[in-house]
């Protein structure tokens, strides 16, 4: 069974410094698509960056990067230089290729809170 | 940009009664979901359609059906509404081979 877990319920940090945010996940597909979202204070989900399965380089979209373990089923977070405006909740998800569609599986997110 | 608008933006509902919660997406995407958000619980595919006229059950379809009317137009119903149904309800739009799924604002319902 698919299954993400984000154990950090929430995490604060002072602005311009490095946070990581970790998601375990579970599939028995050989192929899959991880993803983070961002779900802001008027929560609008905002799709952040994405890490394909059969991809050995870490994913980075501007101050977004990805560590990518797959051995350990691990995604995690990393946002360099962070914001006020980066405070947010973060959901990380995953998508197997077999489904043929959408059918994502979220985790229950973590809540960043990035203090001046 | 890729747009998916909800209405509506927030509902209060009886217990037992009908409620229709409507999605539009402007994007020509063939594929439309709905997705449920609870607190610690990340969000749930409820439905989802793969084109005008199909609809598909996803993780936790019970107490709820979808419609697909168009290509546009997706919507949820729940017939009987209960309080456990309180949630924020989210739409979403994508072809299969996007980079990501496009969300609409969100409706919250409450149900009384």
């Amino acid at each position: 069974a698919q299954k993400v877990t984000q154990t950090q319920t929430s995490i604060s940090v002072m602005e311009k410094t490095t946070v990581t945010m970790d998601c375990v996940y579970e599939t028995q597909d050989s192929s899959y698509f991880l993803f983070w979202y961002k779900q802001t204070a008027s929560g609008e989900i905002v799709f952040l960056i994405r890490q394909d399965s059969y991809k050995k380089e870490n994913a980075t979209v501007g101050h977004y990067s990805l560590n990518f373990q797959k051995p350990k089923s691990s995604i995690g977070l990393i946002i360099t230089a962070t914001q006020i405006e980066d405070s947010a909740v973060y959901f990380c998800a995953m998508r197997e290729a077999s489904s043929g569609s959408w059918q994502l599986i979220f985790g229950s997110g973590t809540q960043l809170t990035v203090m001046p | 940009e890729a747009a998916v608008t909800q209405s509506p933006r927030n509902k209060v509902a009886v217990t037992g009664g009908k409620v229709t919660l409507s999605c539009n997406q402007t994007n020509n995407h063939n594929n439309m979901y709905w997705y449920r958000q609870d607190t610690g619980h990340g969000l749930r595919l409820i439905h989802y359609s793969y084109g005008a006229g199909s609809t598909e059950k996803g993780d936790i379809p019970d107490g709820y059906k979808a419609s697909r009317p168009s290509q546009e137009n997706f919507s949820l119903i729940l017939e009987l509404a209960t309080p456990s149904q309180t949630s924020v309800y989210f739409c979403a739009s994508g072809e299969i081979s996007a980079e990501t799924l496009y969300f609409g604002s969100g409706t919250r319902l409450t149900v009384l």
